[in-house]
């Protein structure tokens, strides 16, 4: 299987306030698990990748929480703030074969 | 350094007709992937060329091709545009060839098919 779940589709989160984001996937031969944030206008941008030898990456207020037993992964925005409010893509991949999945993408709303 | 360039930023063409859309990379960068990005698919891997060759193919009908020059200058053509094919249309550059190496995005070129 070669989806990528993401949810949920809309986020509100008021400032200061933690957002998550969850994407779940199928396909065991994924090890590479990359976040994307996409502004209005704008191409796509790397925010934070994980592989799965690592349940956790942070940097700064984002972290990756990744559980392969239940084949899901998280972003979490600590702090959230105004500026963070854009679209918010997990992806997968596979090395071997070059293949990149994305979910359908979460916009993310920070109340002032 | 300059980013992914992507002309034109918009265009609106009608069904039957053909398009081509331009990527320039991140200088250095020889690799370049073009990806559709639509409200209800997301985002979705077309194709990948590093150095000329075309590397991988994503799921979408032969209508949709594409090429790398040696200056690593990227064009995808769609040929006899149907109405699902208005979308943004994505550029992304890596240094390196295989896509799980950090892509940047350009800005994407909106098509759209009346």
């Amino acid at each position: 299987q070669q989806q990528v779940k993401q949810s949920p589709q809309s986020l509100i989160v008021q400032k200061g306030g933690i957002s998550i984001i969850n994407c779940a996937y199928e396909n065991t031969a994924f090890d590479y698990f990359p976040w994307y944030q996409q502004f209005p206008g704008k191409g796509p941008a790397l925010l934070i990748a994980i592989r799965p030898d690592v349940s956790e990456k942070k940097e700064g207020r984002f972290t990756i929480s990744f559980n392969k037993s239940a084949k899901q992964f998280s972003l979490h925005i600590m702090d959230s703030q105004p500026g963070d409010s854009a679209t918010y893509f997990c992806a997968a991949s596979n090395l071997g074969d070059d293949k990149i999945i994305f979910g359908k993408g979460t916009r993310l709303h920070i109340l002032p | 350094k300059a980013g992914v360039t992507q002309t034109p930023r918009y265009l609106i063409k009608t069904r039957g007709q053909q398009v081509t859309l331009s990527c320039s990379p991140i200088s250095g960068h020889r690799s370049v992937s073009w990806y559709q990005q639509t409200p209800g698919q997301g985002l979705q891997f077309l194709f990948e060329y590093f150095s000329e060759t075309q590397r991988n193919k994503g799921n979408f009908p032969g209508r949709f091709s594409g090429r790398q020059f040696s200056n690593s200058r990227s064009e995808m053509n769609v040929s006899t545009l149907e109405l699902g094919d208005s979308a943004l249309y994505l550029c992304a550059s890596s240094l390196l060839e295989r896509r799980t190496d950090t892509q940047y995005f350009g800005p994407g070129t909106r098509l759209t098919v009346l």
